[in-house]
């Protein structure tokens, strides 16, 4: 089945650590996302990727970093300078082209990320 | 200004009844927009999308856009507990091609 896949589920960050999550999809999508979610709110976007070795800050880029080497990966890693990382992270992807059935966005099931 | 606005709720209505969400936008080069619904700890998931003015319907959900008004809303017909769940309204901002999304309004079903 094609899909994304988030991993891990749950994940504690120690302080002064450096997390990466994963998210991998097979759908053969160009463009992927990350957005993270604080209680009650909604998505707020981090980094985007319209292609493989491109990619552009969202609107909370700071204290995050990714990479895009395989247009199937697109990892996400909140280093010690993210002073909150409490929240729950989303990895998304969608089609590249023209038209209105590639603007749709498809979700992967999300990592929460704790703070110990 | 928020650039997409949701009230919070929680919005509770009857099983059966019609349950109506309300979203604003400030970009008015918005073209694309998307209500998702999110249970709570999973992933959102698109229910609706619309980018004409006018309503488009599927099933029992009802899209609505005003884009004079900046105005997109979700009528829910025949409202059950199973409905119940956070509604993000989110709309593709000018020619980035990023989804933005509101913070969503909490939707109560009773019995």
């Amino acid at each position: 089945d094609g899909g994304i896949t988030q991993s891990p589920k749950y994940l504690f960050r120690k302080e002064g650590q450096n997390v990466t999550l994963s998210c991998e999809q097979n759908l053969n999508h160009d463009a992927m996302y990350w957005y993270r979610q604080d209680p009650g709110q909604g998505l707020r976007l981090i980094y985007y990727s319209q292609i493989v070795n491109d990619f552009q800050k969202g609107d909370i880029a700071e204290g995050y970093s990714v990479s895009r080497e395989k247009k199937e990966s697109f990892p996400l890693t909140v280093t010690s300078a993210q002073k909150n990382p409490t929240a729950f992270y989303l990895c998304a992807s969608r089609d590249s082209g023209t038209g209105e059935e590639y603007e749709k966005l498809f979700f992967g099931s999300g990592t929460q990320l704790s703070v110990l | 200004q928020k650039e997409v606005e949701q009230n919070s709720g929680p919005l509770s209505v009857p099983e059966g009844a019609i349950a109506s969400l309300n979203c604003t936008y400030s970009d008015r080069g918005s073209q694309s927009f998307f209500w998702y619904r999110q249970y709570s700890g999973k992933s959102p998931e698109l229910i609706m999308f619309i980018y004409s003015n006018g309503d488009k319907e599927d099933g029992r959900f009802t899209a609505q856009l005003n884009k004079a008004s900046q105005y997109v809303s979700l009528l829910i017909r025949d409202s059950q507990p199973s409905d119940s769940a956070t509604y993000l309204c989110a709309v593709i901002s000018g020619g980035y091609n990023k989804l933005i999304f509101g913070a969503g309004t909490r939707l109560a079903v009773h019995p």
